[in-house]
């Protein structure tokens, strides 16, 4: 595919349900990050990855929030134990490499709905 | 604090009109800053980018950092430039954005 890719789309989870969402980023892409975006907020920072290396994760809210890229390519973001609080869109964004004036591509995003 | 401040939510302007969209940050380094547009039902995309210094779609932004603002300019407004805009600012040496709240543009007929 020719963008960042992001799977499911949408996410309707149970208080207390793990949930896993997705993000395929461009192919040779480097840097990946997964930003947070609640109701009516810009997006928020929550962790960056070069090739399979977290090299931050300061924006987990909790540790209920796990973030791998195993083999530095595809990513999961898992949340356990989701709360009403987590209920956003989860923006996953991808770059050529890390450096702060190279433009990320994002993907469309994943709406996770906690009920 | 490093933070991005999008004072407007929504404005609205008509077709033919000149748009300011503003942003103000705060920072104490160097700051990069960028705009991202969101369309309708489209994914968030890069507009443009200060250290560029490029206009893109009719569109240009100066850093003033004496009044630390980035706003976002075009002398002519066109309904296609109805979406949502972000300001972002990315710390000098970092890779991480910091957004606004970002402001809705609505261009009128």
């Amino acid at each position: 595919g020719a963008g960042v890719s992001q799977s499911p789309r949408y996410k309707v989870a149970k208080r207390g349900q793990d949930v896993a969402l997705r993000c395929d980023p461009i192919s040779g892409h480097v840097s990946l990050f997964w930003y947070q975006q609640a109701l009516g907020q810009g997006p928020e920072f929550l962790t960056y990855f070069q090739n399979e290396a977290q090299l931050d994760k300061s924006g987990l809210p909790s540790d209920r929030f796990f973030a791998e890229r195993p083999e530095g390519s595809v990513s999961t973001l898992k949340i356990q134990r989701t709360q009403q609080e987590d209920s956003a869109v989860y923006l996953c964004a991808s770059s050529l490499d890390g450096g702060g004036n190279t433009e990320a591509f994002f993907g469309q995003g994943t709406r996770l709905t906690v009920v | 604090a490093q933070r991005v401040t999008q004072p407007e939510k929504l404005l609205s302007v008509f077709k033919g009109a000149p748009v300011e969209l503003k942003c103000n940050y705060s920072y104490s380094g160097s700051p990069e800053l960028f705009w991202y547009v969101q369309y309708s039902r489209q994914r968030l995309q890069l507009l443009l980018r200060h250290i560029s210094r490029e206009s893109i779609k009719g569109f240009t932004a100066d850093l003033n950092k004496g009044e630390t603002s980035f706003h976002l300019k075009k002398p002519f407004a066109q309904e296609e430039d109805s979406a949502m805009y972000y300001c972002a600012l990315s710390p000098s040496g970092t890779y991480k954005y910091i957004f606004g709240t970002g402001t809705r543009l609505k261009v009128l007929a």
